[in-house]
């Protein structure tokens, strides 16, 4: 099956620091890869839906100069979260869509958390 | 706007029991995709169940089955003889019916499911 992977699945950082998340489809090629965010104890919020090749469409309230989406390549997209602040301290969940096909395969997260 | 609700925030029952889990959703689209994820305490998201809007049949997968209910906008799924393992949130989601494009998922709140023995 399609498999999603994330690196890395657990990082700590000071506040003010960037972090880059990765997200590689392994067996698969997307042409599109979407970021979720997950506080505890709540839903899934998609960020942003990120295109390989193009600049990534951003959801309302997200800000596009603090998470950095970059798709460089039909298996690979990170998320730069810029001066991290511990509010921005959350599960980062990515996934990815095979072409031509309306199902997305999850990543399996990343923890973040900002001291 | 898309929006699914999940209105059980938490249930809890003792292994062997039979638990349902409700969902709703609002769309304005006449045709679309709701799915299943079962979310472990590990966090990975474990895609369940993909069902479009054209299809009302009921399916069953072993000791899961879902109802679908076009008429009154649910979508719950039922876990028979429920067992500790299946201690988890269950999330649903609403897609679009896209073909050829990207089509986000709105996803409910969740239900966390707690199987005691």
């Amino acid at each position: 099956g399609a498999v999603v992977s994330q690196h890395p699945s657990r990082v700590i950082c000071k506040s003010g620091t960037s972090v880059k998340i990765e997200c590689r489809s392994l067996d698969f090629q997307a042409t599109t890869m979407f970021w979720y965010r997950q506080f505890p104890k709540q839903s899934l919020m998609l960020m942003a839906t990120s295109n390989e090749g193009s600049k990534a469409t951003y959801e309302q309230g997200v800000e596009k100069d603090k998470f950095l989406i970059n798709h460089a390549s039909l298996t690979l997209s990170t998320l730069t979260v810029t001066s991290a602040h511990p509010e921005d301290s959350s599960f980062y969940i990515c996934s990815a869509r095979l072409a031509g096909v309306n199902e997305q395969y999850f990543g399996p997260g990343t923890r973040l958390t900002v001291t | 706007a898309q929006k699914v609700t999940q209105a059980q925030t938490e249930i809890s029952v003792v292994e062997k029991e039979d638990v349902t889990l409700d969902c709703v959703y609002e769309t304005r689209d006449t045709t679309y995709y709701l799915f299943w994820y079962k979310q472990p305490p590990s966090g990975e998201l474990v895609f369940l169940i993909r069902r479009n809007s054209f299809d009302e049949q009921n399916e069953i997968s072993g000791r899961y089955s879902w109802n679908f209910q076009k008429s009154t906008s649910s979508f719950n799924f039922t876990i028979t003889a429920s067992q500790v393992v299946d201690s988890a949130v269950y999330f649903c989601a609403l897609s679009e019916f896209l073909t050829g494009t990207a089509s986000k998922l709105t996803f409910g709140t969740g239900t966390r499911l707690q199987v005691t023995l």
